[in-house]
């Protein structure tokens, strides 16, 4: 089975402006989380979908917002990119339920100038 | 809330010493408890997990603990290799009474360096 895909795997923004991250889970999962990867604040979770509804949301402002479509495939956006946004994002999917493992991509790494 | 404390690093160890990683958590709920490895430029992968009390997690010769009595999960490998060289997160899921969730919470991390 192919594993979790993230896309793209590096990104430069300016502040201001917004950016979609793409994830591709592993076949048959239905669960998808994110979660930011920084120096500072360690790995922080973000948001969690399950069957295209998010049932668990992180503390992050308004500015992040995701999404999940009917084939699990998620996005995750952020507006009005902010220096401190600069990190690793990381997507997880995981097997129907709870107790499971969560299977980790790559990441993509965002860099705000 | 749910937290997870991990002892600081970096840890620096000789090829073939005893390791040793201390964590402990906090949870309202019945968590699972699990032990992620992340090597250099890449994600995270499941090193081992413990899904309720007195079970040991095992994998690659790395071994925890699930101490109810303790909140402890506690992270231990006989012979380290320097290919164990890595940053180690320990992470508990707890998704409460009726609740639905692989949410994970994580420690800090601790680098680990072996030494030849």
């Amino acid at each position: 089975k192919a594993g979790v895909t993230q896309t793209p795997r590096y990104l430069i923004k300016t502040r201001g402006q917004q950016v979609t991250l793409s994830c591709s889970p592993i076949s048959g999962h239905r669960s998808v989380s994110w979660y930011q990867q920084t120096p500072g604040q360690g790995l922080q979770f973000l948001f969690e979908y399950f069957s295209e509804t998010q049932r668990n949301k992180g503390n992050f402002p308004g500015r992040f917002s995701g999404r999940q479509f009917s084939n699990s495939r998620s996005e995750m956006n952020v507006s009005t990119l902010e220096l401190g946004d600069s990190a690793l994002y990381l997507c997880a999917s995981s097997p129907e339920g709870s107790y499971n493992e969560q299977f980790f991509g790559p990441g993509t790494r965002l860099t705000v100038l | 809330g749910d937290s997870v404390t991990q002892m600081e690093g970096p840890v620096t160890l000789s090829e073939e010493a005893f390791l040793t990683i201390n964590c402990t958590y906090t949870a309202t709920g019945y968590p699972s408890l699990f032990w992620y490895v992340q090597y250099p430029g890449e994600g995270l992968q499941l090193l081992l997990k413990a899904t309720k009390a007195d079970d040991k997690g095992s994998n690659k010769g790395f071994e925890a603990t699930y101490r109810k009595e303790t909140t402890s999960f506690h992270l231990e490998k006989g012979s380290v290799q320097v290919s164990d060289s890595a940053v180690y997160f320990c992470a508990l899921s707890d998704p409460g009474y009726g609740g639905a969730t692989n949410k994970l919470i994580f420690g800090t991390g601790t680098l680990l360096a072996v030494q030849p």
